[in-house]
């Protein structure tokens, strides 16, 4: 069965530093995708950033950028310039690339404060 | 930009009572999902439904749990006999096509049973 871990239930980073966030999943699966999810204080999923396994590029979303080891299956979330608005609960999240149905498999969540 | 919508943003209902959650997904979307996130956990996937019929759903999505397409635009979850436990926040949730990955999701309805 898939499964999605997230280690660090919460973390803290100054206004304008970086942080990362980290994500790793179990899966007998070849072709997939990973994706970062934000939830603000009002609840609503937002989507991050999406990364397909068969590409070896990490995806980059302006200040939002993954680092993806398929082999170590581990999928991280580095946030740069940190900003207010970037304080949040992420979520990282496992679909299988054309399977029956792509649900969307969750790990628990990591409460990111952002500190000025 | 098209989005997904919920009604209502949030529902108290009476434990025992019927409850339909209803979601309107992007128009030219085919893939429709539920998904329930009770407070402080992890967001769990309910049903998926394609084609007005369910392509999997979960353990949790037992036979209190329907879902429907009654027209070209609605979606929606009923739970017949809501229990305390059914209170969470519900999402609802589309894709295009299967292959583009990412689902958009609706802003949630939060339920609440007493």
């Amino acid at each position: 069965a898939q499964t999605v871990t997230q280690s660090q239930p919460e973390m803290s980073v100054q206004e304008a530093e970086t942080v990362t966030l980290s994500c790793t999943y179990d899966t007998s699966e070849s072709d997939y995708y990973l994706f970062w999810y934000k939830q603000p204080p009002s609840r609503q999923m937002i989507l991050v950033i999406r990364q397909e396994a068969y590409k070896q590029q990490n995806a980059t979303e302006n200040r939002f950028s993954v680092n993806f080891q398929k082999a170590a299956k581990s999928f991280s979330l580095k946030i740069s310039d940190s900003q207010l608005g970037d304080a949040a609960m992420y979520f990282c999240a496992y679909s299988v690339r054309g399977g029956a149905t792509n649900k969307l498999i969750f790990g628990t969540g990591t409460l990111l404060a952002v500190q000025p | 930009e098209p989005e997904v919508t919920q009604t209502p943003s949030h529902q108290v209902t009476q434990m025992g009572q019927e409850v339909i959650l209803r979601c309107v997904p992007i128009s030219n979307h085919l893939y429709f999902y539920w998904y329930r996130q009770i407070l402080g956990q992890k967001v769990e996937f309910l049903v998926s439904f394609y084609n007005n019929e369910i392509s999997e759903k979960s353990e949790i999505f037992d036979d209190q749990f329907s879902v429907e397409r009654p027209d070209g635009s609605n979606f929606t979850l009923k739970i017949r006999s809501t229990k305390l436990e059914d209170s969470a926040m519900y999402f609802c949730a589309s894709i295009i096509l299967r292959e583009k990955g990412e689902q958009y999701f609706g802003p949630g309805t939060r339920l609440t049973v007493t």
